[in-house]
């Protein structure tokens, strides 16, 4: 079945810092692709996603690029900040079956 | 709209009872989903419902859970008996088609001691 692997965490930056968290998928067709955050006490909230190869997810400094070739779709941030202190997570959904969540990898930025 | 709304936030009860977690999802979203969260599994899908009909619910871990969904505006996932191993925090999410976002409630966290 449709799998998606994360980077393990947790990963500590210190502030302003660059950002890249590794995600990798495994699926059948053309999944879709999406970045979810999860903030302490709360639940996951859409960060940004991708429908179609090559396209690019953006939203708050945040952007991942859905790689076919590489079956990839690594989130990337230029600067981080103390409140991008989240766990994040990478899923699939693949059309007819459910949507496949990552494992998440924790982020810790320092000031 | 409110966002999907979970209750209660917080639940500690004890083993053999019968616990009742509730979600209201967005208007007009047609899939409603419930996962569970732990540290050692992660984010597990339990079951999902289309038009408050179950689709999915083979990630339902036993016959001690079971979900209903009555209306448009509102589900419940039972577990009955509780036992320890059942603590976790439990999501909501619902979305307007199968392939679009998931909006997740804020969770209830559950102990069962």
């Amino acid at each position: 079945g449709d799998s998606v692997t994360q980077m393990e965490g947790p990963v500590t930056l210190s502030e302003e810092a660059f950002l890249t968290i590794n995600c990798t998928y495994t699926a059948t067709g053309y999944p879709s692709l999406f970045w979810y955050v999860q903030y302490p006490g709360e639940g996951l909230q859409l960060l940004l996603k991708a429908t179609k190869a090559d396209d690019k997810g953006s939203n708050k400094g945040f952007e991942a690029t859905y790689r076919k070739e590489t079956t990839s779709f690594h989130l990337e941030k230029g600067s981080v900040q103390v409140s991008d202190s989240a766990v994040y997570f990478c899923a699939l959904y693949n059309y007819g079956q459910n949507f496949v969540f990552g494992p998440g990898t924790r982020l810790s930025v320092l000031p | 709209d409110a966002g999907v709304i979970q209750s209660p936030r917080h639940e500690v009860t004890e083993m053999g009872q019968e616990v009742t977690l509730r979600c209201k999802p967005i208007s007009g979203h047609d899939y409603l989903f419930w996962y569970r969260q732990t540290m050692m599994r992660g984010l597990e899908l339990l079951i999902y419902f289309n038009n408050n009909v179950p689709i999915d619910d083979s990630g339902m871990p036993e016959d001690r859970f079971s979900a209903k969904m009555p209306n448009a505006s509102f589900s419940t996932l039972k577990i009955q008996p509780s036992e320890p191993r059942d603590s976790a925090v439990y999501f909501c999410a619902s979305s307007y088609t199968e392939y679009t976002e998931a909006f997740f409630g804020q969770g209830t966290r559950l102990t069962v001691v």
